[in-house]
């Protein structure tokens, strides 16, 4: 089956540094997307990753290993505004996206 | 209009009723998606569009149907709705359904079926 796991909840303290890791298990694979979702919102665009590599895009970077089913979205001093869920996806054959659950960073002063 | 829109924003619904909630985009997508989000689990797909007038069957399909009859508008039903249908249902819109295209969503409806 198709499967997305990442971690249900992390907390981090303002201006630190965090990784959210997910693993993804699909039938074929055409990339990797990471999504934002603020409380009662809609999800929005952060990255995207087809290939083995890091991409930088401001304080967010998205990492991805094809080889090893694997993907991490580094967030660098980090705001109160970036309290949210984080989702990963990953556009499997039929390019339909498969969601992980989310994982819900917790921003403390 | 501005992006994509949903309504009703939300509803509350009593078991057996019929409802449509509604999807409009103004970017001239070509694939439009409703998803599902329950507590705990991801998005869940439940229909898709991948271009005017043509469906298909997400990975959560039953209960639901849908229309494309134009570029615009993708409508969802219920036809009798249940209580497992509550839900905060989600559209989404691409350029098109292939690779490096991020989906766009619409604020979202939120359902309660009684």
């Amino acid at each position: 089956g198709q499967n997305i796991d990442q971690p249900t909840e992390m907390t981090a303290t303002e201006g630190a540094i965090v990784q959210i890791n997910c693993t993804y298990q699909t039938s074929g694979f055409n990339g990797l997307f990471w999504y934002q979702q603020h409380a009662g919102e809609a999800p929005t665009f952060l990255s995207y990753n087809v290939l083995d590599g890091l991409e930088e895009k401001g304080r967010f970077s998205s990492f991805l290993s094809r080889s090893k089913g694997y993907s991490y979205l580094l967030l660098k001093e980090l705001q109160m505004k970036d309290s949210a869920s984080y989702l990963c996806a990953a556009l499997d054959s039929n390019y339909q996206l498969i969601w992980g659950a989310g994982t819900k960073l917790i921003i403390k002063p | 209009i501005a992006g994509i829109t949903q309504a009703p924003t939300s509803q509350i619904l009593a078991a057996g009723r019929r409802m449509t909630l509604r999807c409009t985009q103004d970017m001239r997508h070509n694939a439009m998606y409703w998803y599902r989000q329950d507590l705990g689990l991801g998005l869940r797909l439940i229909h898709y569009s991948n271009t005017a007038g043509t469906t298909g069957k997400g990975e959560v399909p039953d209960g639901y149907s849908v229309s494309r009859a134009n570029t615009d508008d993708f409508p969802l039903t219920l036809a009798s709705a249940v209580p497992s249908q509550t839900s905060v249902y989600f559209c989404a819109s691409s350029v098109s359904s292939g690779s490096l295209n991020e989906q766009f969503f619409g604020p979202g409806t939120r359902l309660t079926v009684l």
